[in-house]
């Protein structure tokens, strides 16, 4: 089946160290997102990719970094810069401009 | 800017009673699309539907009806005849199209809804 794979699902890190979210998609979408869920504030955009090769920061981008060297994958890394980097992070996909997004799982990380 | 307002933070509601959810959106573009979202306690969200902006039919699928409203900016949702399985978080999302050609979708804050036994 089809879908996005997000992992690990839940991430402990210490302060001060640089993480790495996995993101994979087989549904052949052309367009990948990165979002952070806080309690009380919904989804806010991180990055955004709508090609291989070129992304785009969305609203809350400081500390953040990504890649998309392939496709089917959009890896974020969480810097040491991020302030407050506890919190569930969700990657989506699209097929085209408009469509439904699909999200993965979610990966719950905790900076300590 | 694009903006999407859930004023409703958590409802609760005993089971069987008809719930509203409430959705405001905020653009400056003609053509958009909006969406509605559950996201069940395991985390993932779940896509419900999808409106574009030139289709203002209501539309009803099963206990699930939305309504959206050009002239008030609004894509309400209405659950009938609740259940404890539609206890979730609810979001409300408005997407559209940038000068690059990509889409960037906005999400509101969700709705938390608990449906009592």
């Amino acid at each position: 089946d089809g879908g996005i794979t997000q992992s690990p699902k839940y991430l402990f890190r210490k302060e001060g160290q640089n993480v790495t979210l996995s993101c994979e998609q087989n549904l052949n979408h052309d367009a990948m997102y990165w979002y952070r869920q806080d309690p009380g504030q919904g989804l806010r955009l991180i990055y955004y990719s709508q090609i291989v090769n070129d992304f785009q920061k969305g609203d809350i981008a400081e500390g953040y970094s990504v890649s998309r060297e392939k496709k089917e994958s959009f890896p974020l890394t969480v810097t040491s810069a991020q302030k407050n980097p506890t919190a569930f992070y969700l990657c989506a996909s699209s097929i085209t401009g408009g469509s439904p997004l699909h999200f993965g799982n979610g990966t719950r990380l905790t900076v300590t | 800017a694009q903006k999407v307002t859930q004023a409703q933070t958590e409802i609760s509601v005993v089971e069987k009673e008809d719930v509203t959810l409430d959705c405001v959106y905020e653009t400056r573009d003609t053509t958009y699309y909006l969406f509605w979202y559950k996201q069940p306690p395991s985390g993932e969200l779940v896509f419900l539907i999808r409106r574009n902006s030139f289709d203002e039919q209501n539309e009803i699928s099963g206990r699930y009806s939305w309504n959206f409203q050009k002239s008030t900016s609004s894509f309400n949702f209405t659950i009938t005849a609740s259940q404890v399985v539609d206890s979730a978080v609810y979001f409300c999302a408005l997407s559209e199209a940038l000068t690059s050609g990509t889409y960037k979708y906005i999400f509101g804050t969700g709705t938390r809804l608990k449906v009592l036994a």
